[in-house]
């Protein structure tokens, strides 16, 4: 089955820096990845959207000069916490569809902020 | 706007019991799916189902899509530990590849 991977699993940084978190498909091209936030015992939320080549959508309330995504290639997509502050800390995880109705999902990456 | 109810938020049970849980609209979905997420984990997709009155069977679980395509249910025969985790139905929004999510149901069997 088509298997998506992040990296890294887990980090923890100061505050203040910025963190790249990599979301790759590893079987399969993916035409639109989605990034999610899922708080404690909470169902994921959506983030925003990126499609291959273009910019990403955001939903509402999501900063996008504080999460940087970019889509480069049909394998790799990248989320960047820009100047993180401990209320960034969460698990982030992200999807991938290859123009199917099905989300393969990664196995997301634990971000704490000091 | 297309939502997705689920119930219970939270059920422990002992070890052989059964359960279901319920995943309700009140809009209709192309398809709905369910996935299951352990702790630090990112979901896991364990079934779709399509067309109303659908039923899957995955082992112990079973999965209903309702005729009216608005629901669907989940129903574990002799719940054992390793079923403990967070199960979660999501459906595609009607006008894109946007998956609407229900809350999920923390599942926690006691041996």
């Amino acid at each position: 089955g088509a298997v998506v991977s992040q990296h890294p699993s887990r980090v923890i940084c100061k505050s203040g820096t910025s963190v790249k978190i990599e979301c790759r498909s590893l079987d399969f091209q993916a035409t639109t990845m989605f990034w999610y936030r899922q708080f404690p015992k909470k169902s994921l939320m959506l983030m925003a959207t990126s499609n291959e080549g273009s910019k990403a959508t955001y939903e509402q309330g999501v900063e996008k000069d504080k999460f940087l995504i970019n889509h480069a290639s049909l394998t790799l997509s990248t989320l960047t916490v820009t100047s993180a502050h401990p209320e960034d800390s969460s698990f982030y995880i992200c999807s991938a569809t290859d123009r199917g109705r099905l989300e393969y999902f990664g196995p997301g990456t634990r971000l704490t902020v000091t | 706007t297309q939502l997705l109810e689920q119930s219970p938020q939270f059920l422990s049970i002992q070890e052989g019991e059964n359960l279901t849980v319920y995943c309700n609209s009140s809009s209709v979905f192309s398809s709905l799916q369910w996935y299951r997420q352990e702790p630090g984990e990112g979901p896991v997709l364990l079934v779709t189902v399509v067309t109303g009155g659908e039923v899957k069977k995955l082992k112990r679980l079973t999965f209903q899509f309702g005729d009216a395509r608005k629901d669907s249910s989940l129903h574990i025969t002799a719940a054992q530990p390793g079923d403990t985790g967070l199960y979660l139905c999501a459906g595609p929004e009607d006008s894109n590849y946007q998956l609407i999510w229900g809350a999920g149901t923390k599942l926690i069997i006691k041996p």
